[in-house]
């Protein structure tokens, strides 16, 4: 199948500061890509949708302002957490779709972070 | 009432044994479903998806679909101590798939495979 890859896989940071994370599409093209947060023992919750070159949808309750997300090209989208709270603390997953593999989002490793 | 309730466990059995793990929906406009596997602190990989109500096999894992009842449920036979893992199921009311828009998961039922 399709690979996903997220960068890093773990990060720890101070609260007020901003967390950059990577979601990447190693062998395809990705023309749509979705970001999750996952609670401990909570399902995954959609935050947004990304589609390349264009501004992301977001779901209801998820503050645009706050996870800025950016899907500049086929193979990347970036999800920021500006100004973190510990209640930020998370899992945060992406999935990605698009090509051949237009029919199953295909999720990255999933990123944890931890705001001290 | 959440949109997908599934039981989170932990459930526990003896390997070898048939486990059998639901989930019930709401959303009437849900098309296709899927189960998830996941590892602690892992992203999800895809096992089976369907968008019709039955039954699909592929190899030890069956999954069924009962659209009237609004239950969806995944059986595995023979089953293995690798096979523990959280299972989650997933929804979209996408008819082509899951690609174009987002799923609604279940919380995931802790799988636990006894050696």
């Amino acid at each position: 199948g399709a690979v996903v890859s997220q960068h890093p896989s773990r990060v720890i940071c101070k609260s007020g500061t901003s967390v950059k994370i990577e979601c990447r599409s190693l062998d395809f093209q990705a023309t749509t890509m979705f970001w999750y947060r996952q609670f401990p023992k909570q399902s995954l919750m959609l935050m947004a949708t990304s589609n390349e070159g264009s501004k992301a949808t977001y779901e209801q309750g998820v503050e645009k302002d706050k996870f800025l997300i950016n899907h500049a090209s086929l193979t990347l989208s970036t999800l920021t957490v500006t100004s973190a709270h510990p209640e930020d603390s998370s899992f945060y997953i992406c999935s990605a779709t698009g090509g051949a593999a237009y029919n199953e989002q295909f999720f990255g490793p999933g990123t944890r972070l931890t705001v001290l | 009432q959440k949109e997908v309730e599934q039981d989170p466990g932990p459930l526990s059995v003896p390997e070898g044994a048939i486990v059998s793990l639901n989930c019930t929906y709401s959303n009437s406009a849900f098309q296709y479903f899927m189960w998830y596997r996941q590892y602690s602190r892992k992203g999800p990989e895809l096992l089976m998806y369907t968008y019709s109500s039955g039954n699909k096999e592929d190899g030890r894992f069956t999954a069924q679909v009962d659209k009237s009842s609004k239950y969806i449920s995944l059986f595995i036979r023979d089953s293995q101590p690798s096979d523990s893992a959280t299972y989650l199921c997933a929804m979209s009311e996408d008819m082509t798939g899951g690609g174009a828009d987002g799923l609604t998961f279940g919380k995931g039922t802790h799988l636990i495979i006894q050696p």
